[in-house]
Formats: C-alpha cells, structure tokens, sequence
C-alpha cells in the first residue's frame, strides 16, 4: 500500500513556542491531506481537510490561526501548532489520499505525539 | 448523541475464542463503512471494508445492517496478536471525511 511518513514523530516542547509537523506522501501524489488529533482514550477527531494549493476546510471548534496548514505540493502538507500550551499536547496523525472523492482509502502517517510543558 | 458509537470493552478473549461486537452509526446516509485496527501509540491501519453483502477476510468477518444502522465484526479463532483496539470508520458521500468511532478495545489472553 502507499506510505505516509510524518515528521517528527514526538516533540517535547516549552509552552508558548510553535512547532511544525511534516505529512509526506512518500511513493504517490496526494491531492488531499487530512490531519487528526487524538487524545488518549479518545478517538480520532478530523481537524481539517487539506488540498494542493489551496485554503485547507477547518473542522468546527478548530482554530485555524493556531493550527496552520500548507499543502504547497502533492507530496508534502505540514501543520504548525502555534503559541503551544499544555493542552495542545496530543497524538496529530495526518492521512493522505492519492484519488478522487469517490475513493475513499487514506492511508495514515504514524503520528507525531507532542508533549507541551 | 455521537454520530459513530463503539463499546470501549475491553473485550477480554482466550486465544483460539470468537468474539464479535457492533458499532452503531447516526447518519442514514453514510455510504462507505470501515474497520481499522489501532495498536498502542500507533496510528490506525485499515483492516477491512464492509460490504453490504457482508465480508469475510480470513478469520475476520464484517456484517453491515443498513436498515438498524450498525455494522459488525468478528474474530475467530483469536490470536495473541489480535490485541488492539478496532476502530469503526463511517465515510459519509458528500465530502469523504472519515469518521471514527471510540473504538473498542480487545485484549487476547493465552
């Protein structure tokens, strides 16, 4: 199957600083990236949904001037977590999607887990 | 009420057992339905599509109910390895973003 890389896959970092998440689609385009936090014992909740070159679609409740996204090319979104605070801290896995709506396999990266202190 | 809803189990199984369990989904006009596994700390990784003839893939076998709105899986003859947590994924059509249930967690035991 195709593989989804992301970078780094932990961070510890002090509250206030921002910090930056790398999704690559390593062996296909992806037209649109997804990227989801989870919490621990929770479940998987879509933040926002990303395409090439264009505005990424925020889910409702999600700041998108602190959670900034960039699909610049059809292999590469990242997510940057600014002014972080501890509640930030959380497992951010992105997905990637290599065809047209109607198929609807996304294949996950590995997760970035961010500690903030 | 949430708009896909898992038992959290955990579901505690002998190796070599069956066990099964639902998922139940709000929305009738879901049209594609998933089982993902997560391991711990790990991300989720696509374990099987539900069909709405019903699937069987080895020792899985997933089961859609259209009409009570709840799709359902089993494990038989459990491994040690099928140790995780299996997650209900419900894809509505317009927009194709996944949602995911809770959930539920199995834990095979020798």
């Amino acid at each position: 199957g195709a593989v989804v890389s992301q970078h780094p896959s932990w961070v510890i970092c002090k509250s206030g600083t921002s910090v930056k998440i790398e999704c690559r689609s390593l062996d296909f385009q992806a037209t649109t990236m997804f990227w989801y936090r989870q919490f621990p014992k929770q479940s998987l909740m879509l933040m926002a949904t990303s395409n090439e070159g264009s505005k990424a679609t925020y889910e409702q409740g999600v700041e998108k001037d602190k959670f900034l996204i960039n699909h610049a090319s059809l292999t590469l979104s990242t997510l940057t977590v600014t002014s972080a605070h501890p509640e930030d801290s959380s497992f951010y896995i992105c997905s990637a999607r290599d065809g047209p709506p109607a198929y609807n396999e996304q294949f996950f990266g590995p997760g970035t887990r961010l500690t903030v202190l | 009420r949430k708009e896909v809803e898992q038992d959290p189990g955990p579901f505690n199984v002998p190796e070599g057992a069956t066990v099964a369990f639902n998922c139940t989904y709000s929305n009738s006009a879901s049209q594609s339905f998933f089982w993902y596994r997560q391991d711990c700390r790990k991300e989720p990784k696509l374990l099987m599509s539900v069909y709405s003839s019903g699937n069987e893939d080895g020792r899985f076998t997933a089961q859609l109910n259209r009409a009570s709105q709840y799709i359902s899986l089993l494990i038989r003859d459990s491994k040690l390895s099928d140790s995780a947590t299996y997650l209900c994924v419900v894809n509505k059509a317009a927009g194709n973003k996944l949602t995911f249930g809770g959930g539920t967690r199995v834990l095979v035991k020798p």
